[in-house]
C-alpha cells in the first residue's frame, strides 16, 4: 500500500540554523500539507499546497517558513532560522482530492 | 477561530466492550469529518471519514455525524488492548477552497485486558 515518507526521522539543530524537512507524498496525490505537533499539544495546520502553489497557510507559517516541490516527487519544508519554539514533530500529509489526508511518519525536530 | 473539542480522557474500557468517543465542532459550515488514531510518538493514522448525517460503519468502527448538533462520534466495538491510543477528531473545510484539517486535542483510550 502506498504511503507518505519523510526524512529525516529526527533532526537536531542549533538555534538560528536552517533546516529542510523532506517528504515524498503518495504518487497520484495532488494536495500536499505540512502540520506540526508540539509535544503534548494538538496537531496544527501549517500550510497546504496545490497546483505548485500555496493554497492556504496558518499564522504559524511566517516568513521563516517556505515550501517547495522541487521535482515531481518531493515536497519540502524549510525553516530559515530556527527558534527554540520550532521544536516539534512535523508531519507531511497528502491527498488525492481536497478532503481525505494521509500522514507521513513525521520528523522530530529539536532546536537547541 | 474554528474549534474542535474532545474530552482528553483517559477513557478506560474493558476488553470486548464498546468504546464511545465524542467530538464537537464550532464551524457550522464544515462538511468533512475524520477520526485518526495516534499511538504515542507516531503519526495520525486515518480510521474513518464521514460527510453525511447518520452512521457509517467500517468493521468494528462506526462513525456518527449530527450536523445540526455539530457533533461527531466514534464507536469501537469489541475493543482490544491494541486499540489503546489517542483518538483525534479532525474537521475539514466547507467544501470550497479551504481544505485544512482542524484537530481536537484527542481522547486517550485505554483498553484493559
Amino acid at each position: 500500500e502506498p504511503e507518505v515518507t519523510q526524512t529525516p526521522s529526527h533532526q537536531v539543530t542549533q538555534m538560528g540554523q536552517e533546516v529542510i524537512l523532506r517528504c515524498v507524498p503518495i504518487s497520484n496525490h495532488l494536495y500536499f500539507y505540512w502540520y506540526r505537533q508540539i509535544l503534548g499539544q494538538k496537531v496544527e495546520f501549517l500550510v497546504s499546497f496545490y497546483n505548485n502553489e500555496i493554497s492556504e497557510k496558518s499564522e504559524i507559517f511566517d516568513d521563516q517558513f517556505s515550501v517547495e516541490r522541487p521535482d515531481g516527487s518531493n515536497f519540502t519544508l524549510k525553516i530559515r532560522s530556527t527558534k527554540l519554539e520550532d521544536s516539534a514533530m512535523y508531519f507531511c500529509a497528502s491527498g488525492q482530492g481536497s478532503e481525505t489526508q494521509y500522514f507521513g511518519p513525521g520528523t522530530r525536530l529539536l532546536v537547541l | 477561530q474554528k474549534e474542535v473539542e474532545q474530552n482528553s480522557g483517559p477513557l478506560s474500557v474493558p476488553e470486548g466492550a464498546i468504546a464511545s468517543l465524542n467530538c464537537t465542532y464550532s464551524d457550522r459550515v464544515s462538511q468533512s469529518f475524520f477520526w485518526y488514531r495516534q499511538y504515542s510518538g507516531k503519526s495520525p493514522e486515518l480510521i474513518m471519514s464521514i460527510y453525511s448525517n447518520g452512521d457509517k460503519e467500517d468493521g468494528r468502527f462506526t462513525a456518527q455525524l449530527n450536523k445540526a448538533s455539530q457533533y461527531v462520534s466514534l464507536l469501537i466495538r469489541d475493543s482490544q488492548p491494541s486499540d489503546s491510543a489517542t483518538y483525534l477528531c479532525a474537521v475539514g473545510g466547507d467544501g470550497g477552497a479551504t481544505n485544512k484539517l482542524i484537530f481536537g486535542t484527542g481522547t486517550l483510550l485505554a483498553v484493559q485486558p
